[in-house]
């Protein structure tokens, strides 16, 4: 029952550094997503993708990259750090594409960039 | 644009008291409404849902109603237990990449 798998769970990252979280799922779902929690305000997605080999930008994608290359893998690579990402980041997925589909997320990951 | 707008925290509650954690929303058309939960270390987990007006979701003792006239969707528990305390999030689906989250709400329960 392993789910959506996060790691790090925490990380902390001086300005400039780079690094990439590792995202991955063993439900064979397509839909995959990046979400950052700032204090005090909801979570906000940065990017998703629908399937192998395709990814879109969301809300807030700058300073981010992804990678599709698998269904079960969905890393997310900050390049260079900056305190403005200090943030708690969720990865999740889902089966389907419908508005009624419910999230599966990861136990999340906390970063510092100082 | 889509928004959710839940109550602030902390909510601080004893043991057995009735729960009310608000929340609104703003959108185009007609969105699937969620209650998702974060326990403590864990990641968020649905909580229930409610796909068209005037649905009833439920689930664990936790109820919520899909209030389209007044673009409402609180969740209410008539009796909390310690167990309960968490951070709860309201949100809405409208497309596949289109969840929009409250703040969230953080519930504490004291014996």
């Amino acid at each position: 029952n392993a789910g959506v798998t996060q790691t790090p769970k925490f990380r902390i990252l001086k300005i400039g550094q780079s690094m990439t979280l590792q995202c991955t799922q063993d439900m064979n779902h397509n839909y995959m997503y990046w979400y950052r929690q700032d204090p005090g305000m909801g979570l906000k997605l940065i990017y998703y993708s629908v399937g192998a080999g395709i990814t879109d930008k969301g809300e807030v994608p700058n300073g981010y990259n992804v990678s599709r290359s698998t269904t079960e893998d969905f890393p997310l690579r900050l390049e260079l750090a900056a305190p403005s990402q200090t943030s708690v980041y969720f990865c999740a997925s889902s089966a389907t594409a419908q508005a009624n589909e419910k999230l599966f997320f990861g136990s999340g990951t906390q970063l510092s960039v100082l | 644009g889509d928004s959710v707008t839940q109550m602030e925290g902390p909510v601080t509650l004893s043991e057995e008291a009735f729960l009310t954690i608000n929340c609104t929303y703003t959108a185009t058309g007609y969105p699937s409404l969620f209650w998702y939960v974060q326990y403590p270390g864990e990641g968020l987990q649905l909580l229930l849902k409610a796909t068209k007006a005037d649905d009833k979701g439920s689930n664990k003792g936790f109820e919520a109603t899909y209030r389209k006239e007044t673009t409402s969707f609180h969740l209410e528990k008539g009796s909390v237990q310690v167990s309960d305390s968490a951070v709860y999030f309201c949100a809405l689906r409208s497309g596949y990449n289109k969840l929009i989250f409250g703040a969230g709400t953080r519930l504490a329960v004291h014996p």
